[in-house]
């Protein structure tokens, strides 16, 4: 079945050094989308990316698709401590609905 | 706008106890629904997904059930809990799948219910 693979599984960094995560699906994705989930939270959205190759940015965050919508990957620049959490992305493949996760990455800042 | 509602938020069964999580979502018609367990420290494991009343795709097959009685409304169940079921158990809604499933969009979650089995 349909698979989604992250890496890191966990990242600690310096406050202000950057930070990148990685995402690479099984299957050819209808879409990439990305959330954070805060120590104690429920996952919240961050964006959704659904042309190959497409890039966004966030401030100081920057998400790409692949050019075979197949990976993805967020970048964050000049970490703070506020980005303390951990980010997953996820996909859809096709029209079933379906929506499958990666296991996250997992990020501490230490300031 | 839309809101969605899970409860309890936490909860402590004894093993072999049922169990009866529910989740409402107001605002929105014939939203996609999704149940999610997540283990300490760890990702999100699909458990069932929803796209209509009694339309429901079992993911993991264990001593889970989901049901959907409603169109908004989306039961997760349990006769006889294991220890292996503790976690932290998420509901989700998202917008319908277009016809020509061309547009997917966002996952809204509940605020979850940490179950532990004792």
């Amino acid at each position: 079945g349909q698979q989604v693979m992250q890496i890191p599984q966990y990242q600690h960094v310096q406050e202000g050094e950057d930070f990148t995560t990685y995402c690479n699906s099984s299957t050819t994705l209808s879409n990439i989308q990305w959330y954070k989930q805060r120590p104690g939270g429920h996952p919240v959205f961050l964006i959704q990316l659904v042309k190959s190759g497409e890039v966004k940015k966030q401030k100081r965050l920057t998400f790409q698709f692949g050019e075979a919508k197949k990976n993805s990957s967020l970048h964050i620049t000049a970490t703070q401590t506020t980005d303390v959490g951990t980010y997953f992305c996820a996909g859809h493949s096709g029209n079933t609905g379906k929506l499958i996760f990666g296991q996250g990455t997992t990020l501490q800042v230490k300031p | 706008s839309q809101t969605i509602h899970q409860w309890p938020a936490t909860l402590v069964q004894p093993v072999g106890s049922p169990l009866s999580l529910e989740c409402t979502v107001e605002g929105t018609s014939n939203p996609n629904l999704y149940w999610y367990r997540q283990a300490a420290g760890r990702g999100l494991q699909l458990l069932f997904y929803s796209i209509g009343i009694d339309q429901i795709s079992s993911e993991v097959p264990q001593n889970l059930s989901a049901s959907r009685p409603q169109d908004r409304q989306f039961i997760l169940s349990s006769k006889k809990l294991l220890l292996s079921d503790s976690g932290f158990y998420l509901c989700a809604w998202s917008p319908p799948t277009s016809p020509r499933g061309t547009k997917n969009t966002e996952a809204f979650f509940g605020q979850g219910t940490r179950l532990t089995v004792v």
